[in-house]
């Protein structure tokens, strides 16, 4: 069964940072490209940044390029996203997801960790 | 930039079929935009319907069906039900890594 389970969420002041972790299990990790998709309070769903499979490859959406950073390490089935220079517009759940086929398709999400940026 | 383009509410009766849209303020939906469909219920994570026009996610009842209408790509709901009232989000792969959501479907049945 795939399982996505995120961490590192919480509050933090503006300009502040966070690491957030998506510890993965089920499949074999190094083997599928890796998403972060965000929802802020009531609004809908965003895509935010997406990693190749090996890591090799990055891709961001324009808002946080500069600011986010993503990877992952395929000897811990652990997909990460540090988040520098955070701003309330960044306040969401953030996902983390499993690509079905390429870096264009989710299959699975996990359950989400929220980030608050307030001061 | 490219918006995707999605009906903002929807209502179909119980029993009934409904489809879905997503678009692009410019231009046609194809296949290679890999369209993908995504239903969502209040305070829960997303699940996956439709990847890849029209490959259903593990456990997804066929009642549930991708495709491209016209320019657009399209979700059928036949057979409706009561659970099935949730929020729809489309996704369609832009190239160079970058994917970009709909606003999403609110879709009532009732």
């Amino acid at each position: 069964e795939v399982q996505l389970l995120e961490s590192g969420g919480g509050l933090v002041q503006p300009g502040g940072s966070l690491r957030l972790s998506c510890a993965a299990s089920g499949f074999t990790f190094s083997n599928y490209a890796m998403s972060w998709v965000r929802q802020a309070p009531g609004k809908g769903l965003e895509w935010v940044s997406a990693i190749s499979s090996s890591g090799g490859s990055t891709y961001f959406v324009d808002s946080v390029k500069g600011r986010f950073t993503i990877s992952r390490d395929n000897s811990k089935n652990t997909l990460y996203l540090q988040m520098n220079s955070l701003r309330a517009e960044d306040t969401a759940v953030y996902y983390c997801a499993k690509a079905a086929t390429g870096v264009a398709a989710i299959d699975y999400w996990g359950q989400g960790t929220q980030v608050t940026v307030s001061s | 930039q490219t918006v995707v383009t999605q009906e903002p509410s929807f209502s179909v009766s119980p029993g009934g079929t409904v489809t879905l849209t997503c678009g692009l303020s410019s231009g046609s939906v194809s296949t290679s935009y890999y369209p993908s469909w995504y239903q969502q219920t209040p305070g829960q994570a997303p699940r996956t319907l439709i990847y890849n026009t029209n490959t259903r996610s593990s456990g997804v009842p066929d009642r549930f069906s991708g495709s491209i209408l016209g320019n657009k790509a399209a979700l059928t709901i036949t057979g409706a039900q009561a659970d099935d009232e949730s929020d729809y989000y489309c996704v369609l792969y832009m190239g160079s890594g970058i994917s970009v959501f709909g606003g999403g479907t609110k879709l009532t049945v009732l």
